[in-house]
């Protein structure tokens, strides 16, 4: 099956540093990724929808100055959570979907890893 | 109210029973609908779709009640291997590939 695979898995940064993750989809063609974040119990909660070429799509309430996105290419997504705080710590997944997948959407999103981020 | 609502459990089930989840959702708009399953700290994996006249998969089976607004998963036989997180995820009704994702329901299962 399609593979994502997400970088860094894990990362400890102090308070105000920058932290890059990035999404790549090694066997597919990825024009739509998704950035997820998940705190713990909770659901996963939808913070941008990325298409390649253009600018994110930023859900209600996330900052888009403060998570930096960007899709330079079809297998390509990076998320920068620029002067990262404690509550910035969670787990940040990424998903794509398939190029190759056509009009019909079976549901299946290929998600990396994910990246557990922990700021200090 | 959420709009993906679950049982966060935790179930404890024994070896070989059969345990059902269910999960509401509030957009009656809603047209697609999906279990997926995550494992402690791991990315969600996609479990089953869940189609109008129910559908089975092995030892699980899915269905969808429109009327009521609820989405219901059956395991039979259950294994250890069983033992996960199960995410309850509806499609926003504006985007084919937006989904709403549930807290998820814990399943433990004992030897």
């Amino acid at each position: 099956g399609a593979v994502v695979s997400q970088h860094p898995s894990w990362v400890i940064c102090k308070s105000g540093t920058s932290v890059k993750i990035e999404c790549r989809s090694l066997d597919f063609q990825a024009t739509t990724m998704f950035w997820y974040r998940q705190f713990p119990k909770q659901s996963l909660m939808l913070m941008a929808t990325s298409n390649e070429g253009s600018k994110a799509t930023y859900e209600q309430g996330v900052e888009k100055d403060k998570f930096l996105i960007n899709h330079a290419s079809l297998t390509l997504s990076t998320l920068t959570v620029t002067s990262a705080h404690p509550e910035d710590s969670s787990f940040y997944i990424c998903s794509a979907k398939s190029l190759a997948s056509g009009r019909g959407f079976t549901g299946e999103l290929f998600f990396g890893e994910g990246s557990r981020l922990t700021v200090l | 109210r959420k709009e993906v609502e679950q049982d966060p459990g935790p179930f404890n089930v024994p070896e070989g029973a059969t345990v059902a989840f269910n999960c509401t959702y509030s957009n009656s708009a809603s047209q697609s609908f999906f279990w997926y399953r995550q494992d402690c700290r791991k990315e969600p994996k996609l479990l089953m779709s869940v189609y109008s006249s129910g559908n089975e998969d092995g030892r699980f089976t899915a269905q969808l009640n429109r009327a009521s607004q609820y989405i219901s998963l059956l395991i039979r036989d259950s294994k250890l291997s069983d033992s996960a997180t199960y995410l309850c995820v509806v499609n926003k009704m504006d985007s084919n590939y937006q989904l709403i994702w549930g807290a998820g329901t814990k399943l433990i299962i004992k030897p």
